[in-house]
């Protein structure tokens, strides 16, 4: 079936660091691809989103490019700050469905 | 601003207890879903609500019941409470067309003693 799978956590950078979360998939046909954000003690935002194969999805300085070939969806962030601690989740929606599976989360740190 | 609301936002049962979450929302979405979220394992479907008066099992739905009461509101039961329940359950809704994002609520986070 369709999964996702997210690198483990807990990614621990300075401030300023660059930023890359990977993101693999399974799925059949053409998923759309997003990314949450949860910060500590709050519900699941959208970060962004990706629907068809090469689009970039981009909000608040993070960056995520949907890859057929390699079944890949990472987040990226060139300099990232203190505020951005939180739980980001990776997840897919299957093929003409607004369903959503997501990965384990992976906890972000972030230390002035 | 209100989007997705749950309560309650904490509550500890004893095992055996019953209790129902609510869920509202003023989006006018007509899908809306339950998760659970535990340590290692993200979230996990347990129902979901394509439309008012349509419920369908998700991924975990043994020991819980959901109702549909209107458009707005979709509310999870759990009519005799174990400690595996123990989680932070969300509430989310969407406008049920496919590309579109889900919409979440804030989290109840719920304790079985």
């Amino acid at each position: 079936g369709d999964s996702v799978t997210q690198m483990e956590g807990p990614v621990t950078l300075s401030e300023e660091a660059f930023l890359t979360i990977n993101c693999t998939y399974t799925a059949t046909g053409y998923p759309s691809l997003f990314w949450y954000v949860q910060y500590p003690g709050e519900g699941l935002q959208l970060l962004l989103k990706a629907t068809k194969a090469d689009d970039k999805g981009s909000n608040k300085g993070f960056e995520a490019t949907y890859r057929k070939e390699t079944t890949s969806f990472h987040l990226e962030k060139g300099s990232v700050q203190v505020s951005d601690s939180a739980v980001y989740f990776c997840a897919l929606s299957p093929y003409n469905t607004d369903k959503l599976i997501f990965g384990t989360g992976t906890r972000l740190q972030v230390f002035p | 601003n209100a989007g997705v609301t749950q309560t309650p936002k904490f509550q500890v049962l004893k095992t055996g207890q019953s209790m129902t979450l609510q869920c509202a929302q003023d989006m006018n979405h007509n899908s809306m879903y339950w998760y659970r979220q535990d340590p290692g394992m993200g979230l996990r479907l347990i129902y979901y609500s394509a439309s008012e008066g349509t419920t369908d099992k998700g991924e975990v739905p043994n020991g819980y019941n959901v109702s549909r009461l209107n458009k707005r509101e979709f509310s999870l039961r759990l009519e005799s409470a174990a400690p595996s329940q123990t989680s932070v359950y969300f509430c989310a809704s969407s406008d049920g067309q496919v590309f579109q994002p889900q919409h979440f609520g804030d989290g109840t986070r719920l304790s079985i003693l």
